[in-house]
């Protein structure tokens, strides 16, 4: 059974800050999503890292695939307020998506 | 808006009532889904539609009827729930397996519908 774990769960952090969030997942992929949602909103979609290697960037923030390792990371860099949010990664499996739970982030003034 | 809409958003229902969420969709997709978003806890997927067949039921208890009349709207039929079914439902939509950039499947979502079961 695929399980895909995300740490930390809960991260607060200053504004200015670097900050990397883990996602590792337990069988062979290698197509991973992250995810963005704000409360009381839906998921948007963040990033897509399609081969071993991968690095995406957007902003403040940097997302890659480790295949091998089995895992992602998404850098925050500098943070702002306007970053916090859930953010999820997913993993495909046979084009079903295999989700972590979550990490809550909130970025204090 | 994310170009899924789902109605309503919020939904309060006694165990032995019966309601509907809907969901639609005007993007193109050729699949569309049913998650359930529970507090600390993964996404939940529950029903998967594929060109309006219905391709996955993770083992949902049958109180969750879906209905895929055709590739634009997805129906979640709800009847006696219990408690522990309130959760943020929410529909997703996609092109499919392997119809997106180099077999990529994003999903775009919609805002969910909250349900509360008294």
């Amino acid at each position: 059974e695929l399980k895909v774990e995300q740490n930390p769960l809960f991260l607060s952090m200053q504004e200015g800050k670097n900050y990397t969030i883990y996602c590792n997942y337990s069988t062979t992929s290698d197509r991973l999503y992250w995810y963005r949602q704000d409360p009381g909103k839906s998921l948007e979609s963040l990033f897509v890292l399609l081969s071993n290697g991968a690095v995406k960037q957007e902003g403040r923030l940097m997302a890659s695939l480790d295949t091998k390792a089995r895992l992602s990371t998404l850098h925050i860099t500098a943070a702002v307020h306007d970053l916090s949010a859930t953010y999820f990664c997913a993993v495909d499996s046979n084009y079903q998506l295999i989700w972590g739970a979550g990490t809550k982030l909130i970025i204090k003034p | 808006e994310t170009g899924v809409t789902q109605t309503p958003r919020h939904l309060v229902m006694g165990m032995t009532n019966k309601k509907s969420l809907k969901c639609e969709q005007h993007l193109g997709h050729n699949a569309m889904y049913w998650y359930k978003q529970s507090a600390k806890k993964p996404l939940e997927l529950m029903f998967v539609y594929n060109f309006k067949e219905q391709t996955e039921n993770n083992s949902v208890p049958s109180r969750f009827s879906p209905e895929c009349p055709n590739s634009s709207h997805l129906f979640l039929h709800l009847h006696t729930l219990q408690p522990e079914d309130s959760a943020l439902y929410l529909c997703a939509s996609s092109r499919g397996p392997s119809g997106g950039e180099s077999g990529a499947n994003v999903l775009t979502f919609g805002a969910g519908s909250r349900l509360t079961v008294l």
